[in-house]
């Protein structure tokens, strides 16, 4: 079954403690991104990668960190999570960056951050 | 740069009722236009899209046409069900922004029996 999966679904920390969000798909898609979504603010883009070790910037990227060391594989790390970084957090995977085709998403993982 | 603006919830509707969910878009170059269904406690899916103008979207019963001298993209379903009741979120994606999807704020449908 084509899908993008994510793990832990749901994690509660405290300000400060490293984490890590694990993303996978099993689509061979080249293009993957993270969305963190907030009451009344839609889906804000996080970071994205087109390829293996190509990660750029989205729109709110401060206080994450990315890594595209394998296709299917975009992990989401909060080297010091922050209260205000308390969300809900989508990864996303399309097959290309150069057409505009749908993405994929996964099913959020809620991050609480005492 | 690119923007959405959908009309802000809760929508409560009852059972069989016409649904509209407005969305209107600001953006550089051409744009494609989608809207993404939530239900409770799961991620995003993709409920249709359209990518040129006048193109129609549809599925599930729902539609959405792309208007281009209006910039819209509303969302409608002639009879709703207790079963749409869900986020619907308005997005657009273009070319000249890596693909990335820029979406709205959201809107809340609850259908009632």
């Amino acid at each position: 079954e084509a899908q993008v999966t994510q793990n832990p679904r749901y994690l509660i920390t405290v300000t400060g403690k490293k984490l890590t969000v694990t993303c996978s798909q099993n689509m061979n898609h080249e293009y993957m991104s993270w969305y963190r979504q907030d009451p009344g603010l839609g889906l804000r883009q996080i970071y994205y990668s087109m390829n293996v070790e190509v990660t750029d910037k989205g729109d709110v990227p401060e206080g994450y960190k990315v890594s595209r060391k394998e296709k299917r594989n975009f992990p989401l790390i909060l080297e010091s999570p922050s209260p205000n970084q308390t969300s809900l957090y989508f990864c996303a995977s399309s097959l290309s960056p150069k057409l505009v085709n749908e993405q994929f998403f996964g099913p959020g993982t809620r991050l609480t951050v005492l | 740069g690119n923007s959405v603006t959908q009309m802000e919830g809760p929508v409560t509707l009852s059972e069989e009722a016409f649904l509209t969910i407005n969305c209107t878009y600001t953006a550089t170059g051409y744009p494609s236009l989608f809207w993404y269904v939530q239900y409770p406690g799961e991620g995003l899916q993709l409920l249709l899209k359209a990518t040129k103008a006048d193109d129609k979207g549809s599925n599930k019963g729902f539609e959405a046409t792309y208007r281009k001298e209006t910039t819209s993209f509303h969302l409608e379903k002639g009879s709703v069900q207790v079963s749409d009741s869900a986020v619907y979120f308005c997005a657009l994606s273009t070319n000249n922004a890596g693909n990335m999807l820029t979406f709205g704020g959201g809107t809340r449908l609850m259908v009632k029996p």
